[in-house]
Formats: structure tokens, C-alpha cells, sequence
């Protein structure tokens, strides 16, 4: 079955640098890859996706890119603020197939003033 | 916005007790799915729900646990007699269309069995 690793575990920034977390996924049928945030005592929250038929995806500060071929993804956080530590978690999943999200193990971003 | 609620927040038991975790989802979505994380784990799949059955199940999934949607709104996790491993944050999630569109997760059942 699909297996994600993620890196790195923990991310320590100042405020306004750049972040950048990377996945990699085992499973060539996979075709969607969300990433989700998750602060303290709460659920992960989608912050943004991206589905194999495009390469890259921006929403404001955040942007994602996947590379089929070596079958990574990776999260890009510009401008990072204090309120973006939080543990950020990539997943995989195959449309047509299997119902779950497989998760990485998480990094924790810690984004210091 | 419409948010997935789960209660309750914290559940503490004694090992080999049932419990039942319950979960609101968001009133127009279809699909359902229950996931766990253990502390400084990775979240796990455990259980996806449509049309009032089961579609996938991961190996967690064993038979001490059930899923149900027992009305139009909750949809709930029972564990018949939990072990200590079971101690673990359960979310629940729920999304419109199936696997690809997007998963929305409650705040999670922190369970605690000892």
C-alpha cells in the first residue's frame, strides 16, 4: 500500500523566512495531495491541495508543488508569521481507489519572532 | 462555516469497558471516516462510511470496533473493550464526494484507557 514519508520531523524559522516541508509518496496511482495544519488541540485543517494533473498550486503565502516522475510533493510557506507554527502534515490518496488519506508522520513548525 | 463536531473532548476509561465516540458531520456530506492519531504519531486511517455501510477498513479496524450512523446527523465509533493501546486522539471526517474532495476533521476525542 502507499507509503508517505515526510521531512524535516521539526522546522525552526524566524519570522518573514521561508519554510519548506517535503514528501514523498510510494504509490505511482496516487493522485491527490492535500496538506493540512494542526495547531494545539485541534484537527488538522486543510490548508491547501493538489491533484497530480497540475504541478504547482498557490494560494496566497502557501504554495505546493508535486513532481510525478520522482513522486514527491513539497509545501512552500513565504513570509512565514508566528501563527503559522503549528504541525503541518502531508497525505496521499488515489481517486478511483482507496477511500483513505495516508499521512506522513508530521513536522512541527516553530516560526520565531 | 460548517464544522464537524465530535464529543465528547476527553474520555477516560478502564481497560475492557466500551466506549462510544460520536460525531456530528457536516449536514450535506456524504462520506464519512474515522481516523486516530496516537500521541507524536502520524494520523491513521481507520474506517470510511457511505451509504450506511463500510467501504474500507484498515487493519486497526479489527473486530472491537464498529461504526454507525444511528439517525441523520451522528455518526459514531464504538469500541466494545478497549485495551490500553487504544488510548490515542480519534477524529473524525467527513467530505461531499468521496476520498478526493475534501476531508473536513473535528477536534478529535482524546481517549485515555487505563
Amino acid at each position: 500500500g502507499e507509503n508517505v514519508e515526510q521531512h524535516p520531523s521539526t522546522l525552526s524559522v524566524q519570522e518573514g523566512d521561508s519554510a519548506v516541508i517535503k514528501c514523498t509518496y510510494s504509490d505511482s496511482a496516487s493522485n491527490y495531495f492535500p496538506w493540512y495544519k494542526q495547531e494545539l488541540g485541534k484537527g488538522p485543517q486543510l490548508i491547501i491541495d493538489i491533484r497530480s494533473n497540475v504541478g504547482e498550486k498557490k494560494d496566497q503565502r502557501i504554495a505546493v508543488t508535486l513532481n510525478k516522475t520522482a513522486k514527491h510533493f513539497s509545501l512552500h510557506i513565504t513570509e512565514t508569521q508566528p501563527e503559522d507554527s503549528a504541525v503541518y502534515f502531508c497525505a496521499a490518496s488515489t481517486q478511483g481507489g482507496s477511500e483513505k488519506l495516508v499521512f506522513g508522520k508530521g513536522t512541527k513548525l516553530t516560526v520565531n519572532p | 462555516e460548517p464544522e464537524v463536531t465530535q464529543t465528547p473532548s476527553h474520555q477516560v476509561t478502564q481497560m475492557g469497558q466500551e466506549v462510544i465516540l460520536r460525531c456530528v458531520p457536516i449536514s450535506n456530506h456524504l462520506y464519512f471516516y474515522w481516523y486516530r492519531q496516537i500521541l507524536g504519531q502520524k494520523v491513521e486511517f481507520l474506517v470510511s462510511f457511505y451509504n450506511n455501510e463500510i467501504s474500507e477498513k484498515s487493519e486497526i479496524f479489527d473486530d472491537q470496533f464498529s461504526v454507525e450512523r444511528p439517525d441523520g446527523s451522528n455518526f459514531t465509533l464504538k469500541i466494545r473493550s478497549t485495551k490500553l493501546e487504544d488510548s490515542a486522539m480519534y477524529f473524525c471526517a467527513s467530505s461531499v464526494a468521496g476520498v478526493t474532495d475534501t476531508q473536513y476533521f473535528g477536534p478529535g476525542t482524546r481517549l485515555t484507557v487505563l
